[in-house]
């Protein structure tokens, strides 16, 4: 049973948009969210986190939702560059110092 | 500053062969972990360890071995390789506790089992 999901594979923006990758999650004792950023033949790297204290947390072009009634977040990127180009996973713990979970990724292609 | 270590980069074992994948930290992190890619699976925890001489299993622990006698180091061994462990592997490491909770990944480990 999937626990965190990421169900669109794939995302293609314009450069200059916004980019809303979005992630559901259906165990309720999540409390802690981050995301992270794959480029090929490296390994992921951190970009940005939230608890679930707040329903949102902002890092330069970065900004990521929390709606845990919905149990649901998303990450905008404002504006979109192509070097965002990249995977991008969402995780979720049950807190921050507890094991992760990822979801399966999505691929966001930044246009020129 | 190192960071996280993994060696090799690519390995290419026949069906019933043996390996270890290496990962080493030099950031003093007390919990270290094993993942592994797979297309369209995500990464899925295969082992981790919260501190020397404690393992425990995640997600997909079959047809893998650990063992942390070190802070530093937290091997992987595979002692029977399967097709169906063709894969990227991936090492992680943080702080136990206090800190983001962001984990500090390794560039990876590219496996292929024929």
């Amino acid at each position: 049973d999937q626990q965190v999901k990421q169900n669109s594979p794939s995302l293609s923006v314009q450069e200059g948009r916004i980019s809303i990758l979005n992630c559901d999650y259906t165990n309720s004792m999540f409390d802690y969210f981050l995301w992270y950023k794959k480029y090929p033949a490296e390994g992921p790297t951190f970009l940005i986190s939230i608890s679930s204290i707040k329903d949102k947390n902002e890092d330069g072009r970065f900004t990521v939702f929390l709606n845990k009634s919905a149990k649901h977040l998303s990450l905008h990127i404002v504006p979109s560059q192509p070097g965002d180009s990249a995977v991008y996973f969402c995780a979720a713990s049950t807190g921050a110092n507890s094991k992760l979970t990822f979801g399966k990724g999505i691929t966001l292609s930044v246009r020129p | 500053n190192a960071g996280v270590t993994q060696t090799p980069k690519f390995q290419v074992l026949k069906t019933g062969q043996s390996m270890t994948l290496q990962c080493a930290q030099d950031m003093n992190h007390e919990y270290m972990s094993w993942y592994r890619q797979d297309p369209g699976m995500g990464l899925r925890l295969i082992h981790y360890s919260v501190g020397a001489g404690i393992t425990d299993q995640g997600e997909v622990p079959n047809g893998y071995n650990v063992s942390r006698s070190t802070t530093e180091d937290f091997p992987l061994r595979l002692l029977s390789a399967a097709p169906s462990q063709t894969s990227v592997y991936f090492c992680a490491s943080r702080p136990w506790e206090g800190g983001t909770g962001e984990l500090f990944f390794g560039e990876g480990s590219r496996l292929t089992v024929l």
